[in-house]
C-alpha cells in the first residue's frame, strides 16, 4: 500500500512562493515498475471548486506542467529521500487551494492505448494565500 | 480542445439507475478515469481504462464510452454513492492530465 503525505506551510504571504513537499512511503519513488511507469504529481482543489492539475515529474526528473500555470511552478524529486516537491512563485489569493499529491500511473489497454491514472494520493493540505 | 465538461448536478434516486457523462475531444481517442470525492476527503480512484475497478469498488459502478463521450454508470444506487464525481483523461501528447469538472451526485 503506497501512501503519500503532503507536508509545507499553510499560510503564504501574496506575492511569495509556496512550498510543499510529498513524502512517499513503500518501495522507491525512483523505481519503476516493469512495463508501467510512475509519475509523481501535484493537483489542487480551491474551496468549492473542482481539481486542477498542476504538474508530474518522472523519476528520471522530467516534469511536465500544467500549461496555465507553467511559469510560476516548479516541481522537483529527490530519491534519497523519497520525496518530491512543489514550488509556486508569486502566489496570489487564487493560488488558495488544498494541494495533493498523488501517484500517476500508465496503464496498457488492450487495443494498444496507453491510459493514465492517479491510483494513490495524499490527503491533502490546505494552503491560504493571505498578508 | 483540451477541456473535459460535466455536467455541475445530478440525482438519483435511492435504488434507481444513474449515468453522469464527461465529454472532451480527447475522448475520442483515450479513456476517462473517474474518481469520487466526498466532503473534506481525496478523490478516491473508481474506473481507470476500458471499465477496470480498482479492489473494494463496487461492480455496480462501471464506465463505458462512445465517441467523445464517457460515461460513469452507478446500477442500483445507494445512499453511500452520494459524492462529487471527477472524469479525468490526458492529452494527445500523454504530457498533460485533464480533468472534468466535476458532477455532484444527490441520491434522493
Amino acid at each position: 500500500q503506497v501512501q503519500l503525505q503532503e507536508s509545507g506551510p499553510g499560510l503564504v504571504k501574496p506575492s511569495q512562493t509556496l512550498s510543499l513537499t510529498c513524502s512517499v512511503s513503500v518501495g522507491s519513488i525512483g523505481s519503476g515498475g516493469g512495463s508501467i511507469d510512475y509519475y509523481w504529481s501535484w493537483i489542487r482543489q480551491p474551496a468549492g471548486k473542482g481539481l486542477e492539475w498542476i504538474g508530474r515529474i518522472y523519476t528520471s526528473g522530467s516534469t511536465n506542467y500544467n500549461p496555465s500555470l507553467k511559469s510560476r511552478v516548479t516541481i522537483s524529486i529527490d530519491t534519497s529521500k523519497n520525496q518530491f516537491s512543489l514550488e509556486v512563485s508569486s502566489v496570489t489569493a487564487a493560488d488558495t487551494a488544498v494541494y495533493y499529491c498523488a501517484r500517476l500511473r500508465t496503464y496498457h489497454e488492450d487495443d494498444g492505448s496507453l491510459t493514465y491514472y492517479f491510483d494513490y494520493w495524499g490527503q491533502g493540505t490546505p494552503v491560504t494565500v493571505s498578508s | 480542445s483540451s477541456e473535459l465538461t460535466q455536467d455541475p448536478t445530478v440525482s438519483v434516486a435511492l435504488g434507481q439507475t444513474v449515468r453522469i457523462t464527461c465529454q472532451g475531444d480527447s475522448l475520442r481517442n483515450y479513456y476517462a478515469t473517474w474518481y469520487r470525492q466526498k466532503p473534506g476527503q481525496a478523490p478516491v480512484l473508481v474506473i481507470y481504462g476500458r471499465n477496470k475497478r480498482p479492489s473494494g469498488i463496487p461492480d455496480r459502478l462501471s464506465g463505458s464510452k462512445l465517441g467523445n463521450t464517457a460515461s460513469l454508470t452507478i446500477t442500483g444506487a445507494q445512499a453511500e454513492d452520494e459524492a462529487d464525481y471527477y472524469c479525468n483523461s490526458r492529452d494527445s501528447s500523454g504530457n498533460r492530465q485533464l480533468f472534468g469538472g466535476g458532477t455532484k451526485l444527490t441520491v434522493l
